[in-house]
């Protein structure tokens, strides 16, 4: 059973061009959220999503990102018109259902680099 | 707001000694905690968790102690071994559906 896949693990981006970073959960998992790390700093939340709905998105800039997580197929993250500010490492996590007690399993991460 | 709090941004400990991280948190609604580890250019990996109905879990080596008067918890690892260098996230979340919220992480040394 293959754990969270994450790709691609590097990205180099220009700045004002696209980024997609992709998840695929592990098997049966329905339930995705994405974080992300600054250097020297803790993960933070960015988005909930289950099947085809955002549960929350608050932690996600309202401007120039965007999550989703089709029926079929990975959840992507795009981010639009990158700067550099935006890099960072992008990890994704996923778990068996929402509740509290099932833990999260996390991906190896995305890690952005805008030029 | 930082709604989890880890307030050591390093901590060193001799090898075969107890390493003793610690976490506070704000926010009452919080009934589910986990600790995660992580090495460099990996992603987090889950170690240990605990229901807020719970003041104790051990695992092997490892063990967190929930005190919720205060809103704090604290994972022991005992006794330390050099594997054990890393960085530990401390991580809450509510209870039905709701994200998981991580403090930013306490980089544990293992001294030989």
């Amino acid at each position: 059973n293959a754990g969270v896949m994450q790709n691609p693990r590097h990205l180099v981006r220009r700045r004002g061009q696209e980024a997609r970073l992709r998840c695929s959960p592990m098997k049966g998992h329905s339930h995705v959220y994405w974080y992300r790390q600054l250097p020297e700093e803790g993960l933070k939340f960015m988005v909930y999503l289950q099947k085809e709905n955002i549960i929350d998105e608050s932690g996600m800039p309202k401007e120039r990102f965007s999550a989703e997580f089709p029926k079929e197929g990975p959840s992507i993250l795009r981010i639009q018109q990158v700067v550099r500010g935006d890099s960072a490492a992008y990890f994704c996590a996923s778990s068996l259902t929402g509740v509290a007690g099932a833990e999260a399993f996390f991906g190896q991460g995305t890690r952005l680099t805008v030029v | 707001d930082q709604q989890v709090k880890q307030n050591s941004p390093s901590l060193s400990v001799q090898e075969g000694r107890i390493s003793i991280l610690n976490c506070d948190y704000t926010n009452s609604m919080f009934d589910y905690f986990l600790w995660y580890k992580k090495y460099p250019a990996e992603g987090p990996t889950f170690l240990i968790s605990i229901s807020s109905i719970k003041d104790k879990n051990e695992d092997g080596r490892f063990t967190v102690f929930l005190n919720k008067s205060a809103k704090h918890l604290s994972l022991h690892i005992v006794p330390s071994q050099p594997g054990d260098s890393a960085v530990y996230f401390c991580a809450a979340r509510g209870n039905r559906d709701d994200k998981i919220i991580f403090g930013k992480g306490t980089r544990l040394h293992i001294l030989p």
